[in-house]
Protein backbone atom coordinates (compact mmCIF):
# COMPACT_ATOMS: atom_id res chain seq x y z
CA UNK A 1 0.00 0.00 0.00
CA UNK A 2 1.03 3.90 -0.56
CA UNK A 3 2.90 5.09 1.88
CA UNK A 4 1.67 8.41 3.09
CA UNK A 5 3.18 11.88 4.26
CA UNK A 6 1.44 14.42 5.98
CA UNK A 7 3.05 17.17 8.37
CA UNK A 8 3.38 16.05 11.67
CA UNK A 9 1.93 19.43 13.54
CA UNK A 10 -0.10 22.31 12.83
CA UNK A 11 -1.25 25.39 14.66
CA UNK A 12 -4.65 27.03 13.85
CA UNK A 13 -7.53 29.28 15.12
CA UNK A 14 -10.70 29.23 16.35
CA UNK A 15 -12.86 30.27 13.48
CA UNK A 16 -10.03 29.43 10.57
CA UNK A 17 -10.32 26.93 7.81
CA UNK A 18 -7.70 24.83 8.29
CA UNK A 19 -6.12 22.47 5.54
CA UNK A 20 -3.76 19.31 6.04
CA UNK A 21 -2.37 18.27 2.88
CA UNK A 22 -1.12 14.07 2.70
CA UNK A 23 0.91 12.97 -0.08
CA UNK A 24 0.84 9.36 -1.18
CA UNK A 25 3.27 9.59 -4.64
CA UNK A 26 2.77 5.97 -4.95
CA UNK A 27 -1.36 5.04 -4.59
CA UNK A 28 -3.02 2.42 -7.11
CA UNK A 29 -5.77 2.63 -9.29
CA UNK A 30 -7.91 1.06 -6.53
CA UNK A 31 -7.05 2.63 -3.51
CA UNK A 32 -8.98 5.13 -1.73
CA UNK A 33 -8.35 8.42 0.96
CA UNK A 34 -9.88 7.63 4.25
CA UNK A 35 -8.89 10.17 7.01
CA UNK A 36 -9.45 9.61 10.63
CA UNK A 37 -9.60 11.99 13.79
CA UNK A 38 -8.23 10.80 17.09
CA UNK A 39 -8.67 12.78 20.32
CA UNK A 40 -6.38 11.55 23.61
CA UNK A 41 -7.42 8.51 25.45
CA UNK A 42 -9.98 7.56 22.20
CA UNK A 43 -10.14 5.19 19.28
CA UNK A 44 -10.18 6.95 15.92
CA UNK A 45 -13.23 8.41 14.55
CA UNK A 46 -14.14 7.84 10.50
CA UNK A 47 -13.86 11.48 9.04
CA UNK A 48 -14.21 11.16 4.92
CA UNK A 49 -13.16 9.16 2.20
CA UNK A 50 -12.59 9.56 -1.34
CA UNK A 51 -11.51 8.69 -4.47
CA UNK A 52 -11.09 11.33 -6.83
CA UNK A 53 -12.17 15.16 -7.09
CA UNK A 54 -13.84 16.55 -4.33
CA UNK A 55 -16.06 15.05 -1.25
CA UNK A 56 -17.79 17.10 0.81
CA UNK A 57 -20.01 15.88 4.53
CA UNK A 58 -21.12 17.66 7.36
CA UNK A 59 -17.72 17.68 9.07
CA UNK A 60 -15.40 17.74 6.31
CA UNK A 61 -14.54 18.00 2.56
CA UNK A 62 -11.71 16.19 1.06
CA UNK A 63 -9.59 17.40 -2.72
CA UNK A 64 -7.99 15.15 -4.82
CA UNK A 65 -6.55 16.02 -7.74
CA UNK A 66 -6.62 14.39 -10.77
CA UNK A 67 -3.12 12.50 -10.15
CA UNK A 68 -4.29 11.99 -6.77
CA UNK A 69 -0.85 11.41 -5.84
CA UNK A 70 -1.61 13.85 -3.15
CA UNK A 71 -5.46 15.14 -1.02
CA UNK A 72 -6.32 18.02 1.24
CA UNK A 73 -8.42 17.46 4.17
CA UNK A 74 -10.13 20.59 4.64
CA UNK A 75 -11.76 22.08 7.96
CA UNK A 76 -14.03 24.74 7.85
CA UNK A 77 -14.22 27.31 10.87
CA UNK A 78 -12.08 24.70 13.70
CA UNK A 79 -13.48 25.06 17.33
CA UNK A 80 -11.47 24.09 20.17
CA UNK A 81 -12.56 20.73 20.22
CA UNK A 82 -11.02 20.14 16.44
CA UNK A 83 -7.77 19.70 18.53
CA UNK A 84 -6.87 16.30 17.85
CA UNK A 85 -4.68 13.98 15.75
CA UNK A 86 -5.98 13.75 12.03
CA UNK A 87 -4.19 10.30 10.08
CA UNK A 88 -4.41 10.59 6.22
CA UNK A 89 -4.69 6.49 4.99
CA UNK A 90 -4.47 4.94 1.69
CA UNK A 91 -6.80 2.27 1.63
CA UNK A 92 -7.52 -1.10 -0.58
CA UNK A 93 -11.05 -1.24 -0.70
CA UNK A 94 -10.63 -4.95 -1.48
CA UNK A 95 -7.32 -5.51 0.32
CA UNK A 96 -6.69 -6.95 4.39
CA UNK A 97 -5.42 -4.24 6.09
CA UNK A 98 -5.46 -0.55 7.32
CA UNK A 99 -1.83 1.40 7.95
CA UNK A 100 -1.75 4.21 10.18
CA UNK A 101 1.18 6.69 9.69
CA UNK A 102 2.37 9.63 12.52
CA UNK A 103 -0.48 12.04 11.70
CA UNK A 104 -0.85 15.52 11.81
CA UNK A 105 -1.45 16.99 15.58
CA UNK A 106 -3.80 19.90 15.19
CA UNK A 107 -4.02 22.57 18.34
CA UNK A 108 -6.75 25.21 17.68
CA UNK A 109 -6.37 27.86 19.53
CA UNK A 110 -9.02 30.48 20.92
CA UNK B 1 -26.84 2.16 19.37
CA UNK B 2 -23.62 1.04 17.47
CA UNK B 3 -21.18 0.27 19.12
CA UNK B 4 -17.75 -1.41 19.71
CA UNK B 5 -17.19 -2.49 23.25
CA UNK B 6 -13.92 -3.63 24.82
CA UNK B 7 -13.10 -4.88 28.33
CA UNK B 8 -11.45 -4.23 30.69
CA UNK B 9 -10.80 -0.42 29.87
CA UNK B 10 -7.38 -0.30 32.43
CA UNK B 11 -5.60 -3.58 33.50
CA UNK B 12 -2.37 -3.85 35.60
CA UNK B 13 -1.07 -7.33 35.36
CA UNK B 14 2.42 -9.26 35.97
CA UNK B 15 4.70 -10.88 33.22
CA UNK B 16 3.27 -14.25 32.53
CA UNK B 17 -0.19 -14.27 33.52
CA UNK B 18 -2.50 -15.10 30.80
CA UNK B 19 -5.11 -12.31 30.05
CA UNK B 20 -7.54 -11.92 27.03
CA UNK B 21 -9.29 -8.63 25.91
CA UNK B 22 -12.83 -8.64 25.20
CA UNK B 23 -13.96 -7.09 22.10
CA UNK B 24 -17.70 -6.91 20.79
CA UNK B 25 -19.89 -5.45 17.84
CA UNK B 26 -23.17 -5.18 17.74
CA UNK B 27 -23.21 -3.99 14.34
CA UNK B 28 -22.68 -7.14 12.51
CA UNK B 29 -19.68 -6.52 10.32
CA UNK B 30 -17.65 -9.00 8.93
CA UNK B 31 -14.30 -7.14 9.60
CA UNK B 32 -12.27 -6.70 12.81
CA UNK B 33 -9.03 -5.75 13.92
CA UNK B 34 -7.04 -4.89 16.46
CA UNK B 35 -3.92 -2.51 16.95
CA UNK B 36 -1.68 -1.36 19.38
CA UNK B 37 -0.69 2.35 20.23
CA UNK B 38 2.75 3.32 21.25
CA UNK B 39 4.41 7.03 21.73
CA UNK B 40 5.92 7.78 18.76
CA UNK B 41 4.91 4.71 16.63
CA UNK B 42 1.30 5.62 16.10
CA UNK B 43 -1.34 2.76 15.75
CA UNK B 44 -0.15 -1.01 14.52
CA UNK B 45 -2.51 -3.54 13.50
CA UNK B 46 -1.87 -7.14 15.54
CA UNK B 47 -4.50 -9.31 13.91
CA UNK B 48 -7.44 -8.95 11.69
CA UNK B 49 -10.30 -10.96 10.78
CA UNK B 50 -12.29 -10.79 7.49
CA UNK B 51 -14.93 -13.21 9.07
CA UNK B 52 -15.79 -15.86 11.56
CA UNK B 53 -12.75 -18.52 11.64
CA UNK B 54 -10.81 -16.61 9.30
CA UNK B 55 -7.84 -14.39 11.17
CA UNK B 56 -4.47 -13.67 9.89
CA UNK B 57 -1.75 -11.64 11.13
CA UNK B 58 -1.09 -7.86 11.03
CA UNK B 59 2.53 -6.13 11.58
CA UNK B 60 2.92 -6.57 15.07
CA UNK B 61 1.39 -10.27 15.74
CA UNK B 62 4.46 -11.80 18.13
CA UNK B 63 2.95 -12.52 21.52
CA UNK B 64 -0.62 -12.37 20.69
CA UNK B 65 -3.92 -14.65 19.70
CA UNK B 66 -6.75 -14.41 18.45
CA UNK B 67 -10.15 -16.39 17.40
CA UNK B 68 -13.14 -15.66 15.55
CA UNK B 69 -15.73 -17.98 16.46
CA UNK B 70 -18.62 -15.67 16.37
CA UNK B 71 -19.06 -12.77 14.18
CA UNK B 72 -19.64 -10.05 16.75
CA UNK B 73 -16.54 -11.16 19.17
CA UNK B 74 -12.98 -10.65 18.55
CA UNK B 75 -10.80 -11.23 21.89
CA UNK B 76 -7.20 -10.79 22.02
CA UNK B 77 -5.52 -13.20 23.93
CA UNK B 78 -1.89 -12.61 25.64
CA UNK B 79 -1.18 -15.79 26.46
CA UNK B 80 2.16 -14.77 28.41
CA UNK B 81 2.62 -11.25 29.04
CA UNK B 82 5.64 -9.57 28.93
CA UNK B 83 6.57 -5.58 29.87
CA UNK B 84 6.86 -4.80 25.90
CA UNK B 85 3.79 -5.59 25.43
CA UNK B 86 1.93 -2.36 27.72
CA UNK B 87 0.36 -0.21 25.71
CA UNK B 88 -3.06 1.32 24.36
CA UNK B 89 -5.18 -1.61 22.47
CA UNK B 90 -8.02 -0.61 19.77
CA UNK B 91 -10.83 -3.11 18.53
CA UNK B 92 -12.18 -2.07 15.19
CA UNK B 93 -14.60 -3.73 12.87
CA UNK B 94 -15.88 -2.37 9.60
CA UNK B 95 -18.72 -3.44 7.61
CA UNK B 96 -17.28 -5.46 5.28
CA UNK B 97 -13.04 -4.82 4.82
CA UNK B 98 -11.01 -2.41 6.04
CA UNK B 99 -11.56 0.05 3.11
CA UNK B 100 -14.89 0.85 4.46
CA UNK B 101 -15.39 3.50 7.47
CA UNK B 102 -13.92 1.35 10.83
CA UNK B 103 -15.53 2.14 14.09
CA UNK B 104 -12.90 2.14 16.42
CA UNK B 105 -13.77 0.88 20.84
CA UNK B 106 -13.00 3.26 23.48
CA UNK B 107 -9.51 1.60 24.10
CA UNK B 108 -7.78 -1.02 26.61
CA UNK B 109 -4.54 0.12 28.77
CA UNK B 110 -2.47 -2.58 29.42
CA UNK B 111 0.42 -2.49 31.81
CA UNK B 112 2.57 -5.55 32.16
CA UNK B 113 4.75 -4.87 35.19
Amino acid sequence: LAKTTQPISMDSYEGQEVNITCSHNNIATNDYITWYQQFPSQGPRFIIQGYKTKVTNEVASLFIPADRKSSTLSLPRVSLSDTAVYYCLVVRWAGNMLTFGGGTRLMVKP
Amino acid sequence: EAQVTQNPRYLITVTGKKLTVTCSQNMNHEYMSWYRQDPGLGLRQIYYSMNVEVTDKGDVPEGYKVSRKEKRNFPLILESPSPNQTSLYFCASSRGSPGEPQHFGDGTRLSIL
